[in-house]
């Protein structure tokens, strides 16, 4: 069985840039979320896809966007990047929408300068 | 969703047991208590969780008291792998699933 994968591992990008994120959810997981973590802090919940849907988002701005694939893959996009973008980007992939039993994956470290 | 608080930090002994505790004292009674640890430059990892009942898996097991408003998670034999931080958190099943991370307690556990 395979976890959840991210990709990149680590980026930089430029301040004003746009940023594409992956993850690959762990085997029969139809649900994932994902969370910013600032240095420091704990995870900040961005938004939540089931079965290719936005399910929930959180605090943040329409231009962090998303896309869940019909293999449950799923991509965080970013436009217009801000230096406060600057952080560990983690997806999570679950069974269902209503699991709170969330499996992490190893983050995204993304610089924006 | 009912606010939590950990203590920032907490020392264990290798080999000896970890009680981490948490404060949900606004806790209502549809809201599960869940426990993530974080290990450096990882993701969040799943330890357990619980309602009204203690729980003990492989991991860990958690306490709740009997009114609900506070639980202590136990690590029986703390190792130098358990150094991480450790998050309670609040949560009523809605229609999805978000965490609510706070600052946590980070464990460090000595030789």
């Amino acid at each position: 069985e395979t976890g959840v994968t991210q990709s990149p591992t680590h980026l930089i990008k430029t301040r004003g840039q746009q940023v594409t994120l992956r993850c690959s959810s762990q085997s029969g997981h139809n649900t994932v979320s994902w969370y910013q973590q600032a240095l420091g802090q704990g995870p900040q919940f961005i938004f939540q896809y089931y079965r290719e849907e936005e399910n929930g988002r959180g605090n943040f701005p329409p231009r962090f966007s998303g896309l869940q694939f019909p293999n449950y893959s799923s991509e965080l996009n970013v436009n217009a990047l801000e230096l406060d973008d600057s952080a560990l980007y983690l997806c999570a992939s679950s069974l269902d929408r209503y699991s709170y039993e969330q499996y992490f994956g190893p983050g995204t470290r993304l610089t924006v300068t | 969703d009912a606010k939590t608080t950990q203590p920032p930090s907490m020392d264990c002994a290798e080999g000896r047991a970890a009680n981490l505790p948490c404060n949900h004292s606004t806790i209502s009674g549809n809201e599960y208590v869940y426990w993530y640890r974080q290990i450096h430059s990882q993701g969040p990892q799943y330890i357990i969780h619980g309602l009204k009942n203690n729980e003990t898996n492989e991991m860990a097991s958690l306490i709740i008291t009997e009114d609900r408003k506070s639980s202590t998670l136990i690590l029986p034999h703390a190792t130098l792998r358990d150094t991480a931080v450790y998050y309670c958190i609040v949560r009523v099943v809605t229609g999805y699933s978000t965490l609510t991370f706070g600052k946590g307690t980070m464990l460090l556990v000595s030789p």
